[in-house]
């Protein structure tokens, strides 16, 4: 069964503002992943946190795990154009090694 | 040339057809998965395999079966094809560690 679920958003934002969207998932986990597909394509890899910690960042985004509410947060800030995309969580599972993934976010960003 | 190749890139097929997808990575890992798209549900694994020898089923295998050829190629195959099997499939390769899977640029198939 999946783990990963992101909350059941479709993001419409101007660009230069900041993107928020959360997952929530059921079982202990040694990691969460988060990918981004563009229209169509394969999924890239964004950002990893493993879960003894709590906040991470890569350039502009920003990754928050919650280990005790089961739930992560990814932020974009200063959101382009080229960020419009679906945004997946995934998670492994404590001792499950292969990933579940969510439903995905669509985000939107308007020039 | 692309790190995970998918081919075909686009399938229409006729219910009952075998059909089979096939992906090759050059990343030199051991593991390698096949995923399924299908919109509003998100990626559901079908198949994966830790090595050459070890092949595993994943949520939703019912209705496939897969062929690990080398450490660098995992075929995925439909038997009889059926209309629900229309959707955007995906094979995917990662460390050991499965960390920042790589994916390839998908199979769409259509099943009429």
């Amino acid at each position: 069964s999946q783990q990963g679920e992101e909350d059941p958003q479709a993001l419409s934002i101007q660009e230069g503002e900041n993107a928020t969207m959360n997952c929530s998932y059921k079982t202990s986990i040694n990691n969460l992943q988060w990918y981004r597909q563009n229209s169509g394509r394969g999924l890239v890899h964004l950002i990893l946190i493993r879960s003894n910690e709590r906040e991470k960042h890569s350039g502009r985004l920003r990754v928050t795990l919650d280990t005790s509410k089961k739930s992560s947060s990814l932020l974009i800030t200063a959101s382009r154009a080229a960020d419009t995309a679906s945004y997946f969580c995934a998670t492994d599972g404590h001792g499950n090694n292969r990933l579940a993934f969510g439903k995905g976010n669509q985000v939107v960003v308007i020039p | 040339d692309a790190d995970v190749t998918q081919t075909p890139r686009n399938r229409i097929t006729k219910t009952g057809k075998r059909i089979m997808l096939e992906c090759s990575q050059t990343k030199g890992h051991d593991r390698m998965y096949w995923y399924r798209q299908d919109p509003g549900l998100g990626l559901r694994l079908i198949y994966y395999s830790f090595d050459v020898k070890d092949i595993n089923k994943g949520e939703i295998s019912d209705g496939y079966s897969v062929s690990r050829q080398a450490q660098a190629k995992f075929s995925l195959s439909l038997e009889s094809a059926i209309p629900n099997q229309t959707a955007l499939y995906f094979c995917a390769t990662s460390d050991s560690q499965g960390i920042g899977y790589t994916f390839g640029s998908g199979t769409r198939l259509t099943v009429v």
